[in-house]
């Protein structure tokens, strides 16, 4: 049973860059969140993905945007790169039916911005 | 705002023993509290978490104790080993928001 799966690993870009980055959601699940972890922080939540639609975001400018796909696939995509968007970006997918469905997590994509 | 204050950032421990990372929130609505483990290089692991109508959860070596009156809930570890050593997350979900709100977590290390 395949877990949550992020591509790249890594990525370095350079300021006013775009960049797009992708997860694959544990087998059964249906909803995609999208997380950024600075270094020696806690993740800070991005947005939240369920049919194809964003049902929640956090407190994060608009060059941060997202999509999923039918197979519930999910991308973030960041725009005009800024020093501080060099971060962790993780992704966790769950079931959206009920509350408090288990969040589970990739191993993120670390993203160096020069 | 939602908020998470996690206490210690720092824990060391000798092999054998008992650790306890505690976690408050802000929110009477909160819900659901999960903890996560994140080695170095490695997305965060969920390892235990507990809703709000249950007090206490069990697993193994691993137990999370909630009280609703006083708004937090505590991770405790028994038998510590090396492998233990991580940072642990707490986090919280509140009311319908179905968004992880994270507290700044804790670094322990597990002594031979």
């Amino acid at each position: 049973d395949a877990g949550v799966t992020q591509s790249p690993t890594h990525l370095i870009k350079t300021r006013g860059q775009q960049v797009t980055l992708r997860c694959s959601p544990k087998s059964g699940h249906d909803t995609v969140s999208w997380y950024q972890q600075a270094l020696g922080q806690g993740p800070q939540f991005i947005f939240q993905y369920y049919e194809e639609e964003e049902r929640q975001r956090g407190n994060f400018p608009d060059r941060f945007s997202g999509h999923q796909f039918p197979n519930y696939s999910s991308e973030l995509n960041v725009n005009a790169l800024l020093l501080g968007d060099s971060a962790l970006y993780l992704c966790a997918s769950s079931l959206m039916e009920g509350v408090g469905q288990p969040q589970h997590f990739g191993d993120g994509t670390r993203l160096s911005i020069l | 705002g939602e908020n998470v204050e996690q206490h210690p950032s720092t824990l060391s421990v000798q092999e054998g023993d008992s650790a306890v990372i505690k976690c408050t929130y802000s929110d009477s609505a909160s819900n659901y509290f999960p903890w996560y483990k994140q080695e170095l290089g490695k997305g965060p692991q969920l390892i235990i978490d507990i809703r709000s109508n249950v007090g206490e959860k069990k697993d193994q070596r691993i137990a999370v104790t909630l009280n609703k009156t006083a708004k937090h809930f505590s991770l405790h570890i028994t038998e510590t080993q090396p492998e233990d050593s991580a940072v642990y997350f707490c986090a919280a979900t509140f009311g319908s928001a179905r968004q992880l709100t994270f507290g700044s977590g804790t670094q322990l290390t597990v002594l031979p």
